[in-house]
């Protein structure tokens, strides 16, 4: 019940192209819901984060899609560039701790 | 303003000893976690710290401690040490908790073990 499950495990993306990641959880307590990005040798950084009252945000070229009925959020990144390829963490908090997806390797091509 | 610094970067252990990694959070932050990263599992929650107090632990063996001191800095220590335990460890801090504000991670400690 504390799962949060990520799909696809790896994507391939044309420069320019729309990314999408797909995450789903269980647990209805969860109260938070960020993503993070992580680049080879460094640790995750936050990249975008929502709240289940909200259906959608969007920061430049990244969205999250949040649907609190299904139990499901994805993140997007419109017009894909080769500076975003990394692992994507999606991540679902409560009682003080952030419970991870398993990740997606994203790779742009030019 | 500094980041998380963890200490050391890289370590090599052979099966059966101990290590302890060490972390300093970002100054005024109170909140310390720890996660063990692998290429199988992902980021996997070991325990967290507020206030020198364990508020979380995951699903790990008791052969995984942690502590945190009065300055917020907080060890991590695995006993007995398995090839199993080879994966970047990391450990975030966060001014509050995870749900009101953000964590931010530190590059992590590689181990090791052979």
């Amino acid at each position: 019940q504390q799962q949060v499950k990520q799909s696809p495990q790896s994507l391939i993306v044309q420069k320019g192209g729309i990314s999408i990641i797909n995450c789903a959880y269980e647990n209805t307590a969860f109260d938070y819901f960020p993503w993070y990005q992580q680049f080879p040798g460094k640790g995750p950084a936050l990249l975008i984060a929502i709240r289940p009252d909200v259906s959608e945000k969007k920061e430049g070229r990244f969205t999250i899609s949040f649907n609190k009925s299904a139990k499901q959020f994805s993140l997007h990144i419109m017009d894909s560039q080769p500076g975003d390829s990394a692992t994507y963490f999606c991540a679902a908090s409560y009682t003080d701790k952030l419970i991870f997806g398993t990740g997606t390797r994203l790779q742009v091509f030019p | 303003k500094a980041g998380v610094t963890q200490t050391p970067r890289y370590l090599i252990k052979t099966r059966g000893q101990q290590v302890t990694l060490s972390c300093s959070p970002i100054s005024g932050h109170r909140s310390v976690s720890w996660y063990q990263q692998t290429p199988g599992q992902g980021l996997q929650f070991l325990f967290e710290y507020f206030s020198e107090t364990q508020r979380n632990k995951g699903n790990f063996p008791g052969r995984f401690s942690g502590r945190q001191f009065s300055n917020s800095r907080s060890e991590m220590n695995v006993s007995t040490l398995e090839l199993g335990d080879s994966a970047l460890y990391l450990c975030a801090s966060s001014f509050v908790r995870f749900g009101d504000t953000e964590a931010f991670f530190g590059q992590g400690t590689r181990l090791t073990v052979v």
